[in-house]
């Protein structure tokens, strides 16, 4: 078990570029969370999969964001167009299944932390 | 709905002061609440859990105690120390929600020799 590994850590972008992001869960979870986290707030949830279905996404998953899980193993967000507010850290968490959350939270991976200048 | 609201920070202390970090709670259904620990420049680490009413979690000398009836889950340390210096979130989940977790906005604490 190698925990939950998010690539890259840091991406420093112009405005207006596309940007993608990379999560490798635990191995065997099916279910695999994004979240953003903003300067000096809690993370909130972005979308997430159960093997390859992405079941939910937030409002705050705009149509320039998209995510995917192709083989229900690893998942990629991109970032069309980027702005300013999009500058956060994006982290991904996975686990099991609900009943596993509900009873042990879940495992994040360190973060990718975008900076849009 | 459901929400998570936390005192607000920094909490600034001296090494072996005892700590305190409120958390309250509105919740549709009978949530599991978290308390998370992020250091600076990673990701987030759970730190305790508790599942039902009047449940303990504890964790490195951490504590916290599930209050139904006051719809709380303070964080409490006896003894905190410079290495416990970073940012903690309150968090709860729910069956409906579908593993999803809620958090508050974190409060940062900061530990003085």
């Amino acid at each position: 078990d190698t925990g939950v590994s998010q690539n890259p850590r840091h991406k420093i972008t112009k405005r207006g570029q596309n940007v993608t992001f990379r999560c490798d869960p635990i191995s065997e979870h099916n279910r695999l969370y994004w979240y953003r986290q903003t300067l000096g707030q809690g993370p909130e949830f972005l979308t997430y999969f159960q093997n390859e279905a992405q079941l939910e996404k937030s409002r705050l998953l705009s149509d320039r964001f998209s995510a995917e899980r192709p083989k229900g193993s690893f998942s990629t967000l991109e970032i069309q167009r980027t702005e300013q507010g999009d500058s956060a850290m994006y982290l991904c968490a996975s686990s099991p299944k609900v009943g596993d959350i509900v009873n042990y939270g879940y495992t994040f991976g360190s973060g990718t932390r975008l900076t849009v200048v | 709905g459901n929400s998570v609201t936390q005192m607000e920070g920094p909490v600034t202390l001296s090494e072996e002061a005892f700590l305190t970090i409120n958390c309250t709670y509105t919740a549709t259904g009978y949530p599991s609440l978290f308390w998370y620990v992020q250091y600076p420049g990673e990701g987030l680490q759970l730190l305790l859990k508790a599942t039902k009413a009047d449940d303990k979690g504890s964790n490195k000398g951490f504590e916290a105690t599930y209050r139904k009836e006051t719809t709380s889950f303070h964080l409490e340390k006896g003894s905190v120390q410079v290495s416990d210096s970073a940012v903690y979130f309150c968090a709860l989940s729910t069956f409906k929600l579908g593993g999803k977790l809620i958090f508050g906005q974190g409060t940062e604490l900061s530990v003085k020799p």
